[in-house]
């Protein structure tokens, strides 16, 4: 039962355009949803969250929009940079103070420069 | 600063074999959380240990435990070895047992590939 899915398996973008990563869930008690990016032979970099109150979360190049009602949520990067080609996963917990996070299968974006 | 370190890298044990993977939060670290992931999927949940205590368990059967010791490291024990459990066994540290608004850190992982 994958409750966290990224449709997408890989995603290629030219440098200097906006890369769309997307993520669906199906648990509807998920409350905080975070986005974490991972290099080849590295664990997991934390890029962004956003809790379940707010529908978006700016952090410099990176954005994430949150769509309750579609259970929906979407990492954009702009502008893309070569150095931000990886497998980028999405993740949910179903509170902020709960441990266990639930991950998507990942994205590889590849930024072509 | 050191971040989170694991050991070994990688092993390669043989099915019915045992084996104990190693873990040291960042410093002032006092939450421990392991996860499982395998290939073409993301990470899923194994423990998480807080003050040596458990805190949470993910679907695993009983041939996986844990725990953490006075220093907050953490030892992840697997018993009886199953071609399945081929895996990058990854090591997540927070400050707190809330991970707060950062997210966990991750160490590189233990490449386990049992044969």
């Amino acid at each position: 039962d994958q409750q966290v899915k990224q449709n997408s398996p890989s995603l290629s973008v030219q440098e200097g355009r906006i890369s769309i990563l997307n993520c669906d869930y199906t648990n509807s008690m998920f409350d905080y949803f975070l986005w974490y990016k991972k290099y080849p032979a590295e664990g997991p970099t934390f890029l962004i969250s956003i809790s379940s109150i707010k529908d978006k979360n700016e952090d410099g190049r990176f954005t994430v929009f949150l769509n309750k009602s579609a259970k929906h949520l979407s990492l954009h990067i702009v502008p893309s940079q070569p150095g931000d080609s990886a497998v980028y996963f999405c993740a949910a917990s179903l509170n902020f103070g709960n441990e266990k996070l639930t991950f998507g299968t990942g994205t590889r974006l590849t930024i072509i420069p | 600063d050191a971040g989170v370190t694991q050991s070994p890298t990688h092993l390669i044990k043989t099915r019915g074999q045992q084996v104990t993977l190693r873990c040291s939060p960042i410093s002032g670290h006092k939450s421990v959380s392991w996860y499982q992931q395998v290939l073409g999927q993301g990470p899923q949940f194994i423990f998480q240990y807080y003050e040596k205590e458990e805190r949470g368990r993910g679907n695993f059967p009983d041939r996986f435990s844990a725990r953490q010791f006075p220093n907050y490291s953490s030892e992840l024990n697997v018993n009886a070895l199953l071609l399945g459990d081929s895996a990058l066994y990854l090591c997540a540290s927070s400050i707190s047992e809330d991970r707060g608004l950062y997210g966990y850190t991750f160490g590189s992982g233990t490449r386990l590939t049992v044969v």
